[in-house]
């Protein structure tokens, strides 16, 4: 069945950067657009972006671009999503969502990855 | 952006009887005669899981016991019954436009 296998929590310092990892399984990998999804618990649910893993191509909330980057490596079927210059408020949890073939929704979601940013 | 108004914030509903839950859009989310208006259950410490998309339609696995529906711009998500294991949070989601967005939450819980 459709996994998407997100890495592990994070701790790192303000300034610095972290890359998160969504590895799919169970179906084509580029057949499906991959959605990243930000949930704290004063902002609910925030759409970062979305990624066709296919192309490469992106589109990106304007909340976070210069943020976020996201990016694809095929040969693994991973999709990775790197965060630069941390501060608190980006400490959240991390969503992977993978958009449904035909319709814009999201059908299959990895576990969350946590990132807290702290010095 | 569309703004999703969902409501209440949180629900208390007996055991077997029905809760009903609203998100209202800022502007249309309608493309070809269809609404592009979805609707998650997130359980507590678990991940978002969708139940209804394109207003209606449910998910597969999805019992009838959930339900989506429309009026104008108020979309609204009924259970009933409810049961114990529908604890959670409902959140609406549009797919319209990017950026995506989602309503604030509304949690439910058993009175």
């Amino acid at each position: 069945q459709v996994q998407l296998q997100q890495s592990g929590a994070e701790l790192v310092k303000p300034g610095t950067s972290v890359k998160l990892s969504c590895k799919a399984s169970g179906y084509t990998f580029t057949s499906n657009h991959m959605n990243w999804i930000k949930q704290t618990t004063g902002q609910g649910l925030e759409w970062i972006g979305i990624i066709n893993p296919g192309s490469g191509g992106t589109s990106y909330n304007v909340k976070f671009k210069g943020k976020a980057t996201l990016t694809v490596d095929k040969s693994s079927s991973t999709a990775f999503m790197q965060l630069s210059s941390l501060t608190p408020e980006d400490s959240a949890v991390y969503y992977c969502a993978r958009k449904d073939g035909y319709n814009p929704f999201m059908d299959a979601w990895g576990q969350g990855a946590s990132v807290t940013v702290s010095s | 952006n569309i703004v999703l108004t969902q409501s209440p914030a949180s629900l208390a509903v007996i055991l077997g009887q029905k809760a009903t839950i609203s998100c209202t859009a800022s502007e249309s989310v309608n493309k070809f005669g269809i609404n592009l208006m979805h609707w998650y259950q997130q359980k507590p410490g678990q991940l978002p899981k969708i139940l209804i998309y394109n207003e209606f339609s449910r998910a597969p696995g999805i019992p009838a016991r959930f339900s989506g529906d429309e009026a104008e711009l108020n979309f609204t998500l009924t259970i009933e019954p409810v049961e114990a294991d529908d604890v959670a949070t409902y959140y609406c989601q549009q797919g319209l436009t990017f950026p995506l967005t989602f309503g604030a939450g509304t949690k439910l819980e058993l009175k």
